[in-house]
């Protein structure tokens, strides 16, 4: 089974829809990460998570909000979507020992119609 | 200005033939810079940390190496099922976590 795993993996909806990406992980890490990809552009931190009560906005945090529901479990949610948000999300988790290395899951493809 | 270039953008070899990916930073006071492999709507996939000049790491056919401003990410006889986009990233500053991400070079190893 993947250690870090994403749903939906494909989504397509309509401006103004609210939407929520859900990413848990079984690796025990302590340390979790929202990217999203868009061609060109690269991957670009949204938000990220040091513990269930610490939750700090990253370069591109607007139109976002996260959950930190467990520590296995951070969910990335639009209030009001809208079509610049179609990219490729994925999440990330990190350990708090050793190298700080982060693991991706396998992403979710966004539409916003 | 991108504190992380990667070049060049896309990259088409013969089976066998070597050859080096580079990314340079601008960053100050270097935390660590890693390498990730990404298939087509996949994640990426960690391939190597390095930390200070003059570090190489190897696994297979691949091998990195850094400097002070930039990494290469070296590959001999790459082999089609290398293909693939390849991300540099660069972690920077005592009690930062966050990566920030080159554009990738994407790796195309023709039979």
């Amino acid at each position: 089974d993947a250690d870090v795993t994403q749903t939906p993996r494909n989504r397509i909806t309509k401006t103004g829809k609210r939407i929520m990406l859900e990413c848990s992980q079984t690796k025990g890490h302590d340390r979790m990460y929202w990217y999203r990809q868009d061609p060109g552009l690269g991957l670009r931190l949204i938000y990220y998570s040091f513990d269930v009560k610490d939750i700090n906005k990253g370069e591109i945090s607007d139109g976002y909000s996260v959950s930190r529901q467990a520590q296995a479990k951070f969910s990335l949610s639009l209030e009001s979507a809208i079509p610049n948000q179609t990219a490729l999300y994925f999440c990330a988790t990190s350990g708090r020992e050793g190298t700080d290395t982060q693991y991706f899951g396998p992403g979710t493809r966004l539409t916003v119609l | 200005e991108d504190q992380v270039t990667q070049s060049p953008e896309a990259l088409r070899l013969q089976e066998g033939e070597s050859s080096s990916l580079n990314c340079s930073y601008t960053v100050s006071g270097l935390r660590g810079l890693f390498w990730y492999r990404q298939d087509p709507g996949k994640g990426p996939e960690f391939l190597f940390t390095l930390y200070s000049a003059g570090e190489e790491k190897e696994k297979e056919r691949l091998k990195a190496t850094l400097t002070k401003k930039e990494s290469f990410l070296h590959i001999t006889a790459p082999k089609p099922e290398d293909s693939a986009t390849y991300l540099c990233a660069v972690r920077e500053g005592a009690g930062s976590y966050q990566l920030t991400f080159g554009k990738g070079t994407k790796l195309s190893v023709i039979p």
